[in-house]
């Protein structure tokens, strides 16, 4: 069974603070996709990275950057200095490969990692 | 770019109601994906739609119905609404020979009275 773990229910920071977000994922497909996608209070869904199974590379864009570690099934997501509007609901996400191929499957979300950043 | 669009952003209903979301997916974008969202809760699932067929489909009420046009938009119609069904309803689109990645749409808040 398909299943996204996030056990971060609420975090809170001051601002210029370093924070990682975990997440912890269930499948028994070889090939599947990690997503993040960030909420804010707006409440919009914000993509913000795609990963497959096969390509276990660090990510950074900018502040941002992630970790992908097949080994204990995570895909951490660590915000540098943040920022007051980093403040949102980040939710993780996976995908099995879609009967069409790639990720076209649903999307099995995480209950959410809720981040507040204090000025 | 161009994005998910949704409509209405907002709609208010009163029990037992119809309702009818629509989506217009990215273009040559050809997949579309309904989700719901309740209040503190993750996005669930509810059906998708693949070249106007249906691939998937989730814990969605029978109650509820969606299709695919030929221009690829779409509509969920929801039925007999009860106060359970309100929440935030979310399409989202991708293309299976670009990009498979959900884009999604800035949601539909539906309230049932």
């Amino acid at each position: 069974a398909q299943k996204v773990t996030q056990a971060q229910t609420e975090i809170s920071v001051v601002e210029k603070e370093d924070v990682t977000l975990d997440c912890v994922y269930e499948t028994r497909d070889t090939t599947y996709y990690l997503f993040w996608y960030k909420q804010p209070p707006s409440g919009e869904l914000v993509f913000l990275i795609r990963r497959n199974s096969f390509d276990e590379q660090n990510e950074i864009s900018g502040r941002y950057s992630w970790n992908f570690q097949k080994s204990t099934s995570s895909f951490n997501f660590t915000i540098t200095a943040s920022q007051v509007v980093d403040s949102a609901v980040y939710f993780c996400a996976l995908s099995e490969e879609g009967n069409y191929g790639g990720a076209t499957n649903k999307l099995i979300f995480g209950t959410g990692t809720l981040l507040a950043v204090q000025p | 770019a161009a994005g998910v669009i949704q409509s209405p952003r907002h709609l208010i209903k009163e029990k037992r109601e119809t309702a009818t979301l629509k989506c217009y997916p990215i273009p040559r974008h050809d997949t579309v994906y309904w989700y719901q969202q309740g209040p503190g809760q993750d996005p669930q699932f509810l059906i998708s739609f693949y070249e106007k067929m249906q691939s998937d489909k989730g814990s969605i009420p029978d109650r509820f119905s969606a299709q695919q046009f030929s221009d690829y938009h779409s509509e969920l119609n929801m039925s007999s609404l009860e106060l359970g069904d309100s929440a935030l309803y979310f399409c989202a689109s991708s293309s299976t020979g670009f990009t498979d990645t959900q884009y999604f749409g800035p949601g539909t808040r539906l309230t049932v009275l």
